[in-house]
């Protein structure tokens, strides 16, 4: 069965750090990768999908990156975070466009 | 106009009742539709996904599709405090998802 690792749980930072979290997919091959941010009793919003290594499409422009230097590996990035850049972090993978499935997440706070 | 609308609630029904949870779209081309269930600070869970109009069951849960009047479902039957979550559409057009805001549920014991 598929599995998906994000990591860490939990992160606070100060304001102008950089920042890596780090999502990991198991038990399936080329998956598509994505990454979403869900403020506090909003809705979730895109930031970064991978069709396939190296493959990167950004969403929103912000002060984040992506990268995917493995096949099941996607990695969230930035040199220095903002205030406005707390929220909870999702990594989600699916097949071809189907049915979505998602990590456990990441709740970052900047302080 | 946003691609996918969802009341966003608050609902709170009383256990043992039927749920109804609903969405808009406004794009035809969408073709996957899905419902997940979030537990406060956790990542959303897939509860059901269907491609085609029409019902699917899955024990309490029943997801309904009408592409026609662009609306869907998702019917919870004798509701438990633990159905206790935010609710989640979703749709999807190729590689891209579309999610609504959530509706938050409450059973009350």
């Amino acid at each position: 069965s598929q599995t998906i690792h994000q990591w860490p749980a939990t992160l606070v930072q100060p304001v102008g750090s950089p920042l890596s979290l780090e999502c990991t997919v198991e038990g399936t091959s080329n998956p598509n990768l994505y990454w979403y941010r869900q403020a506090a009793g909003r809705g979730l919003q895109l930031l970064f999908y991978s069709v396939g290594i190296g493959q990167i499409s950004s969403e929103v422009p912000q002060n984040l990156s992506a990268s995917r230097p493995q096949d099941r590996q996607f990695i969230l990035s930035s040199k220095k975070l903002l205030l406005s850049d707390s929220g909870f972090y999702l990594c989600a993978w699916s097949v071809r466009g189907l049915e979505q499935y998602f990590g456990p997440g990441t709740r970052l706070t900047v302080t | 106009q946003k691609e996918v609308e969802q009341d966003p609630g608050p609902l709170s029904v009383p256990e043992g009742a039927i749920v109804s949870l609903n969405c808009t779209y406004s794009n035809s081309a969408f073709q996957y539709f899905m419902w997940y269930r979030q537990y406060s600070r956790k990542g959303p869970e897939l509860l059901m996904y269907t491609y085609s109009s029409g019902n699917k069951e899955d024990g309490r849960f029943t997801a309904q599709v009408d592409k026609s009047s662009k609306y869907i479902s998702l019917f919870i039957r004798d509701s438990q405090p633990s159905d206790s979550a935010t609710y989640l559409c979703a749709m999807s057009a190729g590689n891209q998802f579309y999610f609504g805001t959530g509706t938050s549920l409450t059973v009350i014991p």
